[in-house]
């Protein structure tokens, strides 16, 4: 069974420090790993897809990463609207289902 | 706009009754799912569709059901059969062919509490 697994489950940056958010996970024959920004009752909202280890890409001060066990949220110089809940979601394939983990819920103080 | 509408946003029902929660898409998008969020937990998939007319169970279909009639609408009805229907509802979509790099794309939810 694929399993997903995010930490820390909340995070509380200062405006301006920077962190990461870590996502593990057990699947067999990772296809492709995503990334998910959720704000308060709003559905997530689609960051990036990563492929294979030593993959990265980036979006303004987001920059994810993935490895053969475990893909990071880096987060440089964060400003407080960069607070929500970040979700990680694997996938066997592209017509497979998406196994999701608990989400991280970053708080960034001004 | 090309999007993912849900509706309502906020529904109340009364234990006993059966409410259908509406989903529709313009994205040409072939497949698509219905997950359910519960504070603290990741998204569970209740049912997903890959085609008109066809629908397969998820991981959590007991006291739900679904139609797909049009390609652009999946309706889900929560019956009288769950348990605990109180939750965050997201609809979400996956384009099919060279549309498909494997990410879904989600509506902005319905929030179904029960009285």
């Amino acid at each position: 069974e694929d399993q997903v697994t995010q930490s820390p489950e909340a995070l509380r940056l200062q405006e301006g420090e920077s962190s990461s958010l870590n996502c593990s996970y057990t699947v067999s024959g990772l296809r492709g790993l995503f990334w998910y920004r959720q704000d308060p009752g709003k559905g997530p909202e689609f960051l990036f897809t990563l492929y294979s280890a030593g993959e990265e890409k980036e979006k303004e001060r987001l920059k994810a990463t993935l490895t053969k066990k475990e893909s990071f949220l880096h987060i440089t110089a964060p400003k407080p609207e960069d607070s929500a809940t970040y979700l990680c979601a694997v996938t066997r394939g592209a017509n497979s289902k998406l196994t999701f983990g608990k989400g991280i819920t970053l708080s960034v103080r001004p | 706009d090309g999007g993912i509408t849900q509706s309502p946003k906020y529904l109340f029902r009364k234990e006993g009754q059966n409410v259908t929660l509406s989903c529709e898409q313009n994205l040409n998008h072939d497949a698509m799912y219905w997950y359910r969020q519960d504070p603290g937990q990741g998204l569970r998939l209740i049912y997903y569709s890959q085609i008109v007319n066809d629908f397969q169970k998820g991981d959590i279909a007991e006291g739900y059901s679904v139609s797909r009639e049009k390609k652009e609408s999946f309706p889900l009805t929560v019956t009288s059969a769950q348990k605990n229907p109180t939750a965050f509802y997201l609809c979400a979509t996956r384009g099919g062919g060279q549309l498909n790099t494997g990410e879904l794309f989600f509506g902005e939810g319905s929030r179904l509490t029960v009285l």
